[in-house]
């Protein structure tokens, strides 16, 4: 079945780049989306990227995609404190009207 | 532009009792979705609303949950009996453009059956 992996953790240094990877399942994925979710709160989305697509970049975000591994990353440049969260992979599962499927998140741990 | 509210933000039962959550999407959103997020994993769909009819609700335990959106707003998910395994945060999301994915979560519901 449909499957979204990522690893669970990451840690990094004030001002250094975090970067999270992502393996997905479905080839017909339209859409891919990386949602951040801090503590006690909500899923808030950070980023998608069109399945036509290698690269997105946002400031300080990088998003690029490697259809033929199925491998999704988000770079984040410049990591500050406050980006520490857990941050969500998810794809669009079963076409453009599919439910996305979320994997485990990863919690990225950013040390002054 | 107020965002997803979901109430309660805790609650504590009993196993085999009941329990209802309540979401007001964002004004104008059309589709509204019910998540469940147990500890340490990511969010699961339960079940899609577009307006007031549903899209997707095969992942919903229809023996026990049941999910309603009667006008097309707000929106009430129901556990009954509950479950120790049912232990999780209820996540209520809305979106405008369905396609997009883009979708505006609320702040969540957790649940504790003890």
């Amino acid at each position: 079945g449909e499957d979204v992996e990522q690893s669970l953790f990451l840690s990094v240094r004030e001002g250094d780049s975090s970067v999270i990877n992502c393996t997905y399942t479905d080839s017909s994925s339209t859409y891919l989306y990386w949602y951040k979710q801090e503590p006690g709160a909500g899923l808030q989305l950070l980023t998608y990227i069109f399945s036509n697509m290698d690269m997105k970049q946002d400031q300080r975000l990088t998003v690029l995609l490697n259809k033929k591994d199925k491998h999704l990353s988000l770079r984040i440049a410049d990591t500050q404190t406050g980006d520490s969260a857990i941050y969500f992979c998810a794809e669009r599962y079963g076409g453009s009207q599919g439910n996305l499927i979320f994997g485990k998140g990863t919690k990225l741990s950013v040390k002054p | 532009e107020a965002g997803v509210a979901q109430s309660p933000r805790y609650k504590i039962i009993e196993k085999r009792q009941s329990v209802a959550f309540w979401c007001n999407p964002i004004s104008g959103h059309a589709t509204l979705y019910w998540y469940q997020q147990i500890l340490g994993q990511g969010p699961k769909l339960l079940i899609q609303f577009q307006n007031n009819g549903v899209v997707d609700d095969s992942q919903l335990p229809k023996d026990r949950f049941s999910a309603e959106r009667l006008k097309g707003v707000d929106s009430t998910l129901k556990i009954q009996p509950a479950k120790l395994e049912d232990s999780a945060v209820y996540l209520c999301a809305s979106s405008l453009d369905a396609q997009t994915g883009e979708l505006f979560f609320g702040e969540g519901s957790r649940l504790t059956v003890l």
